[in-house]
C-alpha cells in the first residue's frame, strides 16, 4: 500500500524562525509532490509543487525533494503567526490514474 | 486562478434522507474528486472521475454514489444518509498529467 508519512506535531517555532516540515513516501516511482496548507475549518490550499530533485523556492517557502531517500520537505523562513496551520504532503505515485496520496498532516504553531 | 465551487458551506439533514452535494469547476479539468475529512483520519477518497460519465471508486465508496453528466460538474449523492456520514466533504479537480488538485471550500454536513 502506498503511504505518505508525516509527523503529526504540533511543531512549535517562535516568530521569525525557520520551520522545517518533513514527509516520507513509500513508492519509489512517485512522480510529483505537493504541499498544501490547511487552516482549521478550511479546505487545503496548494502552496508548493515540486517534480525534480533539489530545491524549489517561492517567497518564504522552499520545497526540497530527495527521490533517492524518498523524502520531501518544506521550509518556511521568517515564520509568522499566520503560518500556523496544518501542512499536508501529497504524492502522485505515478502509476495509472493521477490520484494523490495524502499524509495526515503536520500541525505548525508559530508563537509571537 | 482555478475555481472549484461547492454548492453549500453548511448543510443539516436527517437520517434516511437522500443528500446531494454539488461541485463545479471552471478550468476545464478532466479529473474530479470527492473526499471526506474527519479529525485524526485525514483525507479519504470517496469517488473520482477522469472524464464525463466515467467514475471510479475510491477508498470508502460505501453509502455514496456520484454523477458526472457534464465535464465541469461532479455530484456526490448520499443515498440514505446516516449519522456516521457527518463530516467535512471536499471536492477537488485537476488536469491530466502530474498536476496538483485544487480544492473547493468544503461542505460541512451534519446528519441528525
Amino acid at each position: 500500500q502506498k503511504e505518505v508519512e508525516q509527523n503529526s506535531g504540533p511543531l512549535s517555532v517562535p516568530e521569525g524562525a525557520i520551520a522545517s516540515l518533513n514527509c516520507t513516501y513509500s513508492d519509489r516511482g512517485s512522480q510529483s509532490f505537493f504541499w498544501y496548507r490547511q487552516y482549521s475549518g478550511k479546505s487545503p490550499e496548494l502552496i508548493m509543487s515540486i517534480y525534480s530533485n533539489g530545491d524549489k523556492e517561492d517567497g518564504r517557502f522552499t520545497a526540497q525533494l530527495n527521490k533517492a531517500s524518498q523524502y520531501v520537505s518544506l521550509l518556511i523562513r521568517d515564520s509568522q503567526p499566520s503560518d500556523s496551520a496544518t501542512y499536508l504532503c501529497a504524492v502522485n505515485p505515478g502509476t495509472g490514474f493521477q490520484k494523490l496520496v495524502f499524509g495526515t498532516g503536520t500541525r505548525l504553531l508559530v508563537s509571537p | 486562478d482555478v475555481k472549484v465551487t461547492q454548492s453549500s458551506r453548511y448543510l443539516v439533514k436527517r437520517t434516511g434522507e437522500k443528500v446531494f452535494l454539488e461541485c463545479v469547476q471552471d478550468m476545464d479539468h478532466e479529473n474530479m474528486f470527492w473526499y471526506r475529512q474527519d479529525p485524526g483520519l485525514g483525507l479519504r477518497l470517496i469517488y473520482f472521475s477522469y472524464d464525463v460519465k466515467m467514475k471510479e471508486k475510491g477508498d470508502i465508496p460505501e453509502g455514496y454514489s456520484v454523477s458526472r453528466e457534464k465535464k465541469e460538474r461532479f455530484s456526490l449523492i448520499l443515498e440514505s444518509a446516516s449519522t456516521n456520514q457527518t463530516s467535512m466533504y471536499l471536492c477537488a479537480s485537476s488536469s491530466r498529467g502530474n498536476q496538483p488538485q485544487h480544492f473547493g471550500d468544503g461542505t460541512r454536513l451534519s446528519i441528525l
